[in-house]
């Protein structure tokens, strides 16, 4: 069985520019999660989609936005990049919103 | 507050010794509650979970809850070196959203 897949897994980009970023999950799996991990701060929430609707939001700003599509692939979208921005973006799916996470690899995201 | 907090270490026990990693939440809601292992470079991956008061065992592994006094905590007996990692505790709030606390080092 196939594990949950982000690309890319690494990139450089620029203040100001904007990325997107896919996840793809666990067949079968219906939720799909968005992380943000920095040494300093850990694993903070973004947001987490079912059936192609956002169910829960974390406290980032506007610029940082998501969607899912029909096939339960996900992407994530950060627009005006900041040097802040630069983290590793974790992405996770579960069969349904209780129970257990399963992480991609994550894609590593340098801003300069 | 934070709404999970971790001692963020590093924990250094023996080889063959018990580490005892500990968790406090805010969030009396919570339900569910998960202790994630994640080695330097990797991606976090589900050690332990549990959802009601008291102890959970899983080989050398035993989580423990007490939602009383909003705390959780992972025993690893017989600690190994491949067990160094940082140990991320997770809780699933009443809103279903998984919060992270920002994980304890542990060294063997």
């Amino acid at each position: 069985k196939a594990g949950v897949t982000q690309t890319p897994r690494y990139l450089i980009k620029t203040r100001g520019q904007q990325v997107t970023l896919s996840c793809s999950p666990i067949s079968g799996h219906r939720s799909v999660s968005w992380y943000q991990q920095t040494p300093g701060q850990g694993l903070q929430f973004l947001f987490e989609y079912f059936s192609e609707t956002q169910r829960n939001k974390g406290n980032f700003p506007g610029r940082f936005s998501g969607r899912q599509f029909s096939n339960s692939r996900s992407e994530m979208n950060v627009s005006t990049l900041e040097l802040g921005d630069s983290a590793l973006y974790l992405c996770a799916s579960s069969w349904d919103r209780a129970g257990e996470l399963f992480f991609g690899e994550g894609s590593r995201l340098t801003v300069l | 507050q934070k709404e999970v907090e971790q001692n963020s270490g590093p924990l250094s026990v023996p080889e063959g010794a018990i580490a005892s990693l500990n968790c406090t939440y805010s969030d009396r809601g919570s339900q569910s509650f998960f202790w994630y292992r994640q080695y330097s470079g990797k991606s976090p991956e589900l050690i332990m979970f549990i959802y009601s008061n008291g102890d959970k065992e899983d080989g050398r592994f035993t989580a423990q809850l007490n939602k009383a006094s909003q705390y959780v905590s992972l025993l690893i007996r017989d600690s190994q070196p491949s067990d160094s990692a940082t140990y991320l505790c997770a809780v699933q709030t009443g809103t279903y959203k998984y919060i992270f606390g920002t994980g304890t080092r542990l060294k063997v």
